[in-house]
């Protein structure tokens, strides 16, 4: 079974351009979370999925920041435009069932963004 | 507001040596708890939770953890640490019975050394 997978693994884009961050989560997980942790710092949430609704947005810091989830399979995330804060690593996981009620996610490489 | 807190940002062990890593959390309920390790250029994995039951959870790798709710406390350890364990590890919890996000400390990178 395929883990849940991210792309692009780096980005690096100048100030103002715009990034389109893709996760696909494991086969059949209706939750799907985004997750950001700038350089040093602890990773902190953005948005939470359930199929193709947004249940949570509550992390998202800006409105520069937008996320989809057409057809509640892939996910992505736009950043536009970006700005020097935007820099850090994404992390996408992806949860189901009573695991997912147990908390237990399961978290894809990550996308380094480097925003200059 | 739940909060995580990881004392010490860099460990350092020998070979053998035993591995201790601290996790303090904040909560007005007591939540479930998690350590994930992060190897380099992988995702974060699970490495071992806490939900109801035993306070003393194992978990991958050798690593076990126990859960003080008196002093809200969440530690890993192993008692015999090996090279392949270098990476960083995160401490994170969430709300009992709910799908919904995990709260994480700041991490706490293990070197181990020959």
């Amino acid at each position: 079974e395929a883990g849940v997978t991210q792309f692009p693994s780096h980005s690096v884009i100048e100030k103002g351009q715009t990034v389109t961050l893709r996760c696909d989560p494991i086969s059949g997980h209706d939750n799907l979370y985004w997750y950001r942790r700038v350089m040093g710092k602890e990773i902190k949430f953005l948005l939470h999925f359930v199929k193709e609704s947004k249940q949570d947005e509550s992390g998202m810091p800006n409105n520069r920041f937008l996320a989809e989830r057409t057809g509640g399979t892939y996910s992505t995330l736009k950043v536009q435009p970006a700005e020097l804060e935007d820099s850090g690593v994404y992390f996408c996981a992806s949860s189901q069932g009573r695991a997912g009620l147990r908390g237990e996610q399961f978290f894809g490489p990550g996308t380094r963004l480097t925003v200059l | 507001a739940q909060s995580v807190t990881q004392l010490g940002s860099h460990v350092s062990v020998s070979e053998g040596a035993l591995v201790l890593l601290r996790c303090n959390y904040s909560s007005s309920v007591p939540p479930y708890l998690f350590w994930y390790v992060q190897y380099p250029n992988q995702g974060l994995q699970l490495l071992l939770k806490y939900t109801t039951g035993a306070t003393l959870v194992k978990g991958i790798n050798g690593f076990e953890a126990e859960f003080k709710k008196s002093e809200t406390s969440f530690h890993l350890t192993k008692p015999s640490a090996h090279m392949s364990d270098a990476a960083e590890y995160f401490c994170a919890v969430s709300d009992p019975g709910s799908a919904r996000q995990l709260t994480f400390g700041s991490g706490t990178q293990l070197t181990v050394l020959p």
